[in-house]
């Protein structure tokens, strides 16, 4: 699988929109985007994902740049309840269901 | 989504034992997976298992250590076995979703070895 780049943690306020990046510059064209996270001491929880087109569901927004070297996940109106680690992992191909996390980006959601 | 259930949700063991870990889901699936999330650390896939199949495993991990069951579409155990300090980590299995591009998770097991 392709490796991804996350920055380590990130701040938001309570109501304003969190986006958080991730590269992924050595994704291959059978490979997907996927978006989990994790509340402290829960299992992970899938988000959303895409393939190349943007991608919107009832939790968040996944942009997807044309190049797809790269995407951001947009949480649009954040709450304290979002305060997790964000997984950005690209999966496909041969590996396809086997998950591939890495350190993810430990998003704070301040009052 | 798939609802996924775990046993024990946490265990404290004596080293040189062995545990096994249920796993349940409420819809029958194909792919079950099992990772292990060492103190502070990220998930790692242990293996992949697949009814009726050998589970698949991962660098680093081995039946003799990680033995696996897939009996059923709804049912899953990992057991530990001569556990060590150094296997004290969550432990969680994941299933495949009726869309067969997501994972859920389930709830992990917390395993403590002294």
């Amino acid at each position: 699988d392709a490796k991804t780049t996350q920055p380590p943690s990130m701040d938001c306020a309570e109501g304003r929109a969190a986006n958080l990046p991730c590269n992924h510059s050595t994704i291959s064209g059978n490979e997907y985007v996927y978006w989990y996270r994790q509340i402290h001491s829960q299992g992970p929880q899938y988000i959303i994902h895409g393939l190349k087109n943007n991608e919107t569901n009832e939790m968040a927004s996944l942009i997807i740049t044309e190049d797809r070297k790269s995407s951001t996940l947009i949480l649009p109106h954040a709450t304290l309840r979002d305060t997790a680690v964000y997984y950005c992992i690209v999966n496909g191909g041969t590996s396809y269901g086997k998950l591939t996390f890495g350190q993810g980006t430990i998003l704070t959601v301040h009052p | 989504s798939a609802v996924i259930s775990q046993k024990p949700s946490r265990d404290i063991c004596q080293r040189g034992t062995s545990l096994t870990i249920q796993c349940q889901v409420d819809s029958q699936v194909t792919m079950m997976f099992w990772y292990r999330q060492q103190p502070g650390q990220s998930l790692t896939l242990i293996a992949t298992a697949n009814q009726g199949s050998e589970a698949t495993y991962e660098s680093g991990f081995v039946i003799d250590k990680f033995p696996i069951s897939r009996p059923n579409l709804t049912f899953s155990t990992l057991t530990v076995s001569n556990m060590s300090p150094e296997d004290s980590s969550i432990y969680l299995c994941s299933v495949q979703g009726p869309e067969a591009e997501t994972q859920y998770f389930g709830p992990g097991t917390r395993l403590l070895v002294l």
